[in-house]
């Protein structure tokens, strides 16, 4: 099945205690990106990728790093977490621009 | 004020009635996506536009690129219809960056 696969679904973590959300995409897509979501703010990209080693900068970059080693995943890194980043997480995948997107299921961080 | 405005912010319908969300943007574009967001959270992708207008079953949606306007249109809707719909716009100088509306949230009742 084509999918986009987050992990992991719900994380509450401390501040300043690093981690990582994986995102996998298993349709062979170049473009992949991360979006947060807030009440009242709604999606707002935070990094997208090109291709393997193509990474820039969304709307929200501050307090991320991703990296693209492979074409299938796309990790968002929390390199020291704060509670201003407690949101909802997705990530999608996309062929090229003509095509629609493939989102993951989501991933609700709160950082206490 | 944001560059991609969606209208209504909610909608209540009845089932079976016609229903239509609305979204402006202040840009120059090189696409426009609709996505539903299901009760879950999860995130679909219904449409991409660049010009004209596309239908899926039950639902239609049409761009204006000259207005800057796009509708999302459900016939006959359904309770299963419920969910958020939100419109993103990939604009001509802002690369690969996408823009959303805060969404629709859409009640049918049955």
């Amino acid at each position: 099945e084509a999918q986009v696969t987050q992990n992991p679904r719900y994380l509450i973590t401390v501040t300043g205690k690093k981690l990582t959300v994986t995102c996998s995409q298993n349709m062979n897509h170049e473009y992949m990106s991360w979006y947060r979501q807030d009440p009242g703010l709604g999606l707002r990209q935070i990094y997208y990728s090109m291709n393997v080693e193509v990474t820039d900068k969304g709307d929200v970059p501050e307090g991320y790093k991703v990296s693209r080693k492979e074409k299938r995943n796309f990790p968002l890194i929390l390199e020291s977490p704060s509670p201003n980043q407690t949101s909802l997480y997705f990530c999608a995948s996309t062929r090229t621009w003509g095509y629609g997107y493939t989102f993951g299921s989501g991933t609700r961080l709160t950082v206490v | 004020k944001n560059e991609v405005e969606q209208s209504p912010q909610n909608l209540t319908a009845q089932e079976g009635e016609f229903i239509t969300i609305n979204c402006s943007y202040s840009v120059g574009i090189s696409a426009l996506h609709w996505l539903q967001q299901h009760p879950g959270g999860g995130i679909v992708s219904l449409f991409m536009l660049s010009s004209g207008k596309k239908k899926h079953g039950r639902l239609i949606a049409t761009i204006n690129i000259q207005e800057k306007h796009s509708s999302l249109h459900i016939t006959a809707s359904h309770p299963r219809d419920s969910a958020v719909y939100i419109c993103a716009v990939r604009s001509e100088t802002s690369g690969s960056r996408l823009t959303f509306g805060e969404g629709t949230q859409l009640t049918v009742n049955p």
